[in-house]
Protein backbone atom coordinates (compact mmCIF):
# COMPACT_ATOMS: atom_id res chain seq x y z
CA UNK A 1 0.00 0.00 0.00
CA UNK A 2 0.92 3.86 -0.78
CA UNK A 3 2.03 5.98 2.13
CA UNK A 4 4.00 9.36 2.32
CA UNK A 5 5.28 10.29 5.59
CA UNK A 6 6.18 14.62 6.16
CA UNK A 7 9.41 14.54 8.07
CA UNK A 8 8.65 18.02 10.20
CA UNK A 9 4.69 19.41 11.09
CA UNK A 10 6.51 22.60 11.53
CA UNK A 11 9.02 24.39 9.94
CA UNK A 12 10.15 28.28 10.18
CA UNK A 13 12.47 29.99 7.95
CA UNK A 14 13.44 33.63 7.01
CA UNK A 15 12.22 35.15 4.74
CA UNK A 16 14.68 35.66 1.58
CA UNK A 17 16.20 32.01 2.51
CA UNK A 18 16.05 28.57 1.37
CA UNK A 19 12.89 26.26 2.22
CA UNK A 20 13.40 22.71 2.53
CA UNK A 21 9.69 20.70 3.26
CA UNK A 22 11.04 16.61 3.40
CA UNK A 23 8.92 13.78 2.61
CA UNK A 24 9.43 10.12 2.16
CA UNK A 25 7.16 7.82 0.00
CA UNK A 26 6.17 4.33 0.64
CA UNK A 27 5.26 2.50 -2.85
CA UNK A 28 5.36 -1.05 -4.68
CA UNK A 29 4.58 0.57 -8.20
CA UNK A 30 6.10 3.81 -9.30
CA UNK A 31 4.05 6.20 -7.94
CA UNK A 32 2.68 9.73 -8.78
CA UNK A 33 3.55 12.36 -6.56
CA UNK A 34 2.59 15.56 -5.67
CA UNK A 35 2.99 18.42 -3.40
CA UNK A 36 -0.37 21.07 -2.51
CA UNK A 37 -0.32 23.81 -0.74
CA UNK A 38 -3.47 25.14 1.64
CA UNK A 39 -3.83 28.48 2.77
CA UNK A 40 -5.91 28.95 5.59
CA UNK A 41 -9.62 28.32 5.03
CA UNK A 42 -9.20 28.07 1.32
CA UNK A 43 -8.72 24.63 -0.70
CA UNK A 44 -5.93 23.06 -1.54
CA UNK A 45 -3.71 24.29 -4.83
CA UNK A 46 -1.34 21.95 -6.81
CA UNK A 47 2.13 22.79 -6.61
CA UNK A 48 3.72 20.21 -8.78
CA UNK A 49 3.56 16.75 -9.84
CA UNK A 50 6.08 14.06 -10.68
CA UNK A 51 4.70 10.84 -13.11
CA UNK A 52 8.09 9.27 -13.62
CA UNK A 53 9.20 11.84 -16.47
CA UNK A 54 11.74 13.57 -15.50
CA UNK A 55 13.20 13.46 -11.42
CA UNK A 56 13.23 17.42 -10.87
CA UNK A 57 9.86 18.40 -10.93
CA UNK A 58 9.30 22.41 -11.56
CA UNK A 59 6.23 24.32 -10.36
CA UNK A 60 4.83 26.86 -9.59
CA UNK A 61 6.09 30.29 -7.40
CA UNK A 62 9.56 29.17 -7.83
CA UNK A 63 8.76 25.35 -6.13
CA UNK A 64 10.58 22.21 -7.11
CA UNK A 65 10.69 19.02 -5.60
CA UNK A 66 13.25 15.85 -6.97
CA UNK A 67 11.96 12.43 -7.14
CA UNK A 68 14.70 10.02 -5.33
CA UNK A 69 13.65 6.54 -5.79
CA UNK A 70 17.29 5.21 -3.68
CA UNK A 71 15.88 7.35 -0.85
CA UNK A 72 12.10 7.13 -1.24
CA UNK A 73 12.39 11.29 -1.17
CA UNK A 74 10.72 13.83 -2.65
CA UNK A 75 11.35 16.83 -0.83
CA UNK A 76 10.02 20.47 -1.84
CA UNK A 77 12.90 23.16 -1.95
CA UNK A 78 12.30 26.58 -2.85
CA UNK A 79 15.83 29.14 -2.97
CA UNK A 80 14.08 31.97 -1.20
CA UNK A 81 11.22 31.99 0.81
CA UNK A 82 8.14 34.77 0.11
CA UNK A 83 5.88 36.26 3.22
CA UNK A 84 3.19 34.83 1.51
CA UNK A 85 4.70 31.06 1.35
CA UNK A 86 3.48 30.53 4.64
CA UNK A 87 0.49 28.12 4.31
CA UNK A 88 0.29 24.08 5.02
CA UNK A 89 1.84 21.55 2.71
CA UNK A 90 1.28 18.74 2.30
CA UNK A 91 2.54 15.95 -0.33
CA UNK A 92 0.57 13.30 -1.67
CA UNK A 93 0.70 9.80 -3.41
CA UNK A 94 -1.98 9.04 -5.65
CA UNK A 95 -3.68 5.67 -5.54
CA UNK A 96 -2.26 2.83 -7.72
CA UNK A 97 -5.75 1.17 -7.89
CA UNK A 98 -6.86 2.63 -10.93
CA UNK A 99 -9.31 5.59 -8.70
CA UNK A 100 -6.80 8.24 -8.85
CA UNK A 101 -7.77 8.51 -4.78
CA UNK A 102 -4.92 10.89 -2.84
CA UNK A 103 -2.96 9.65 0.11
CA UNK A 104 -2.35 12.99 1.98
CA UNK A 105 1.20 13.42 4.40
CA UNK A 106 -0.08 14.35 7.67
CA UNK A 107 1.23 18.42 6.39
CA UNK A 108 4.02 20.74 7.13
CA UNK A 109 3.25 24.16 8.25
CA UNK A 110 5.90 26.75 7.06
CA UNK A 111 6.28 29.75 8.87
CA UNK A 112 7.85 32.83 6.86
CA UNK A 113 9.53 35.07 9.66
CA UNK A 114 10.25 39.09 8.13
CA UNK B 1 -13.38 29.23 -15.88
CA UNK B 2 -14.92 28.61 -12.98
CA UNK B 3 -13.09 26.19 -10.45
CA UNK B 4 -14.43 23.70 -8.39
CA UNK B 5 -17.59 25.12 -6.35
CA UNK B 6 -18.60 24.03 -3.07
CA UNK B 7 -21.78 25.79 -1.11
CA UNK B 8 -21.96 26.11 1.67
CA UNK B 9 -18.57 27.50 2.58
CA UNK B 10 -19.89 27.21 6.68
CA UNK B 11 -22.35 25.07 7.63
CA UNK B 12 -24.01 24.74 11.43
CA UNK B 13 -26.02 21.94 12.30
CA UNK B 14 -27.40 20.55 15.70
CA UNK B 15 -26.60 16.98 16.39
CA UNK B 16 -29.66 14.85 14.98
CA UNK B 17 -29.87 17.10 11.91
CA UNK B 18 -29.14 16.28 8.24
CA UNK B 19 -26.26 18.02 6.82
CA UNK B 20 -26.05 18.29 2.71
CA UNK B 21 -22.68 19.45 1.13
CA UNK B 22 -22.62 20.25 -2.65
CA UNK B 23 -19.94 20.23 -5.09
CA UNK B 24 -19.93 21.39 -8.70
CA UNK B 25 -17.09 20.23 -10.44
CA UNK B 26 -15.11 21.83 -12.88
CA UNK B 27 -16.20 22.42 -16.44
CA UNK B 28 -15.57 19.15 -18.07
CA UNK B 29 -14.46 16.76 -14.88
CA UNK B 30 -17.05 14.31 -14.85
CA UNK B 31 -14.91 12.55 -12.16
CA UNK B 32 -15.27 13.49 -7.78
CA UNK B 33 -13.71 12.66 -5.26
CA UNK B 34 -14.66 14.19 -2.00
CA UNK B 35 -12.36 14.49 1.52
CA UNK B 36 -12.31 14.74 5.15
CA UNK B 37 -9.85 17.24 7.30
CA UNK B 38 -10.67 16.52 11.12
CA UNK B 39 -9.15 18.81 13.32
CA UNK B 40 -5.73 18.24 13.69
CA UNK B 41 -5.30 16.03 10.50
CA UNK B 42 -4.61 15.66 7.55
CA UNK B 43 -7.39 14.88 4.24
CA UNK B 44 -8.68 11.36 3.96
CA UNK B 45 -10.00 9.99 1.38
CA UNK B 46 -13.96 9.70 1.57
CA UNK B 47 -15.76 8.30 -2.00
CA UNK B 48 -15.41 8.58 -5.82
CA UNK B 49 -17.99 9.19 -7.91
CA UNK B 50 -18.58 9.50 -12.00
CA UNK B 51 -21.62 10.77 -13.55
CA UNK B 52 -24.28 8.35 -11.33
CA UNK B 53 -22.04 6.07 -9.91
CA UNK B 54 -20.24 5.45 -6.88
CA UNK B 55 -16.72 4.01 -8.17
CA UNK B 56 -14.64 3.73 -4.73
CA UNK B 57 -16.62 4.55 -1.52
CA UNK B 58 -14.06 2.59 0.65
CA UNK B 59 -13.35 5.88 3.19
CA UNK B 60 -16.94 6.49 3.71
CA UNK B 61 -18.30 5.54 7.03
CA UNK B 62 -20.65 2.69 6.99
CA UNK B 63 -23.57 4.64 8.62
CA UNK B 64 -25.26 7.80 8.20
CA UNK B 65 -22.97 9.18 5.06
CA UNK B 66 -24.46 9.00 1.67
CA UNK B 67 -22.56 10.83 -1.52
CA UNK B 68 -24.27 10.88 -5.22
CA UNK B 69 -23.47 12.38 -8.39
CA UNK B 70 -26.38 12.43 -10.74
CA UNK B 71 -26.57 13.10 -14.51
CA UNK B 72 -27.68 16.65 -14.01
CA UNK B 73 -26.58 18.80 -10.46
CA UNK B 74 -24.14 19.15 -8.27
CA UNK B 75 -22.67 15.78 -6.26
CA UNK B 76 -23.62 15.83 -3.17
CA UNK B 77 -22.81 14.56 0.36
CA UNK B 78 -25.17 13.87 2.33
CA UNK B 79 -24.37 13.27 6.63
CA UNK B 80 -27.54 11.66 8.85
CA UNK B 81 -27.98 12.50 12.42
CA UNK B 82 -25.02 14.33 12.78
CA UNK B 83 -22.72 14.22 15.75
CA UNK B 84 -20.17 16.59 17.20
CA UNK B 85 -17.57 14.56 15.68
CA UNK B 86 -19.01 14.95 12.14
CA UNK B 87 -17.27 18.32 13.06
CA UNK B 88 -14.55 18.76 9.58
CA UNK B 89 -13.78 20.69 6.42
CA UNK B 90 -15.14 18.22 3.60
CA UNK B 91 -13.27 19.18 0.58
CA UNK B 92 -14.66 18.01 -2.94
CA UNK B 93 -12.47 17.61 -5.55
CA UNK B 94 -12.64 16.99 -9.63
CA UNK B 95 -10.51 15.74 -12.99
CA UNK B 96 -10.86 14.83 -15.74
CA UNK B 97 -9.90 11.06 -15.15
CA UNK B 98 -8.63 8.94 -12.47
CA UNK B 99 -5.23 9.17 -14.11
CA UNK B 100 -5.45 13.11 -14.29
CA UNK B 101 -4.70 15.65 -11.66
CA UNK B 102 -7.32 16.71 -9.16
CA UNK B 103 -8.30 20.09 -8.28
CA UNK B 104 -9.98 21.49 -5.12
CA UNK B 105 -12.93 23.47 -3.88
CA UNK B 106 -12.46 25.83 -1.33
CA UNK B 107 -14.39 23.21 1.10
CA UNK B 108 -17.02 23.35 3.21
CA UNK B 109 -16.56 23.95 7.32
CA UNK B 110 -19.39 21.83 9.16
CA UNK B 111 -19.88 22.70 12.84
CA UNK B 112 -22.25 20.30 15.12
CA UNK B 113 -23.27 22.25 18.33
Amino acid sequence: AQSVTQLDSHVSVSEGTPVLLRCNYSSSYSPSLFWYVQHPNKGLQLLLKYTSAATLVKGINGFEAEFKKSETSFHLTKPSAHMSDAAEYFCVVSDRSGTGKLIFGQGTTLQVKP
Amino acid sequence: NAGVMQNPRHLVRRRGQEARLRCSPMKGHSHVYWYRQLPEEGLKFMVYLQKENIIDESGMPKERFSAEFPKEGPSILRIQQVVRGDSAAYFCASSQGSDQPQHFGDGTRLSIL
